[in-house]
């Protein structure tokens, strides 16, 4: 079964509005986990790396106030996408870590900002 | 770019036919990985090839690496129509991060 678990699946929102993503570790710990984006037919683009009890870490380009991620607890990390705008409608996917186990990955967001 | 390349960008074969696709990266790597991802839903990791070995198999799959130049390839063989999916590669670059490539789009036809 799924071990990590993504919500919601898809979401619709008006643009200027925020949008908070979850990702939860469903049966183990997960101290960093991992936010992706993927737009349509293209590769997932590593936006931030989720580190439980610190700041998260973002890739070069990704804008740090306008994904604001949250990793409060260490089975649960949050995308919030702030003040979304129809270029930020794409596909969300997070991803974590299970000790000497392969990346687990959420079954994706479906954000589409109107 | 930090991504691989992969090829081909699309794939479109019959059922029962094998299918190879391939990848190449830039940076040094401790393994790669190959995952399946169907569509609109997540990744499903597929396997892992350590940097050390030369070629692995699981079930259906075959995964060659040959690190002097830095590609390598999957292979699927008797593939059947539920294989249908894009299938990326993805090297792992310090800290747990994955770098994927452009992943191709494989298409089984009944």
């Amino acid at each position: 079964g799924a071990v990590v678990s993504q919500h919601p699946s898809w979401v619709i929102c008006k643009s200027g509005t925020s949008v908070k993503i979850e990702c939860r570790s469903l049966d183990f710990q997960a101290t960093t986990m991992f936010w992706y984006r993927q737009f349509p037919k293209q590769s997932l683009m590593l936006m931030a790396t989720s580190n439980e009890g610190s700041k998260a870490t973002y890739e070069q380009g990704v804008e740090k106030d306008k994904f604001l991620i949250n990793h409060a607890s260490l089975t649960l990390s949050t995308l919030t996408v702030t003040s979304a705008h129809p270029e930020d409608s794409s596909f969300y996917i997070c991803s974590a870590r299970r000790a000497l186990m392969p990346l687990h990955f959420g079954n994706g967001t479906r954000l589409t900002v109107t | 770019s930090q991504q691989g390349e992969e090829d081909p960008q699309a794939l479109s074969i019959q059922e029962g036919e094998n299918a190879t696709m391939n990848c190449s990266y830039k940076t040094s790597i401790n393994n790669l990985q190959w995952y399946r991802q169907n569509s609109g839903r997540g990744l499903v990791h597929l396997i892992l090839i350590r940097s050390n070995e030369r070629e692995k198999h699981s079930g259906r799959l075959r995964v060659t690496l040959d690190t002097s130049k830095k590609s390598s390839s999957l292979l699927i063989t008797a593939s059947r129509a539920a294989d249908t999916a894009s299938y990326f590669c993805a090297t792992e670059q310090g800290a747990q991060k994955l770098v994927f490539g452009q992943g191709t789009r494989l298409t089984i036809n009944p």
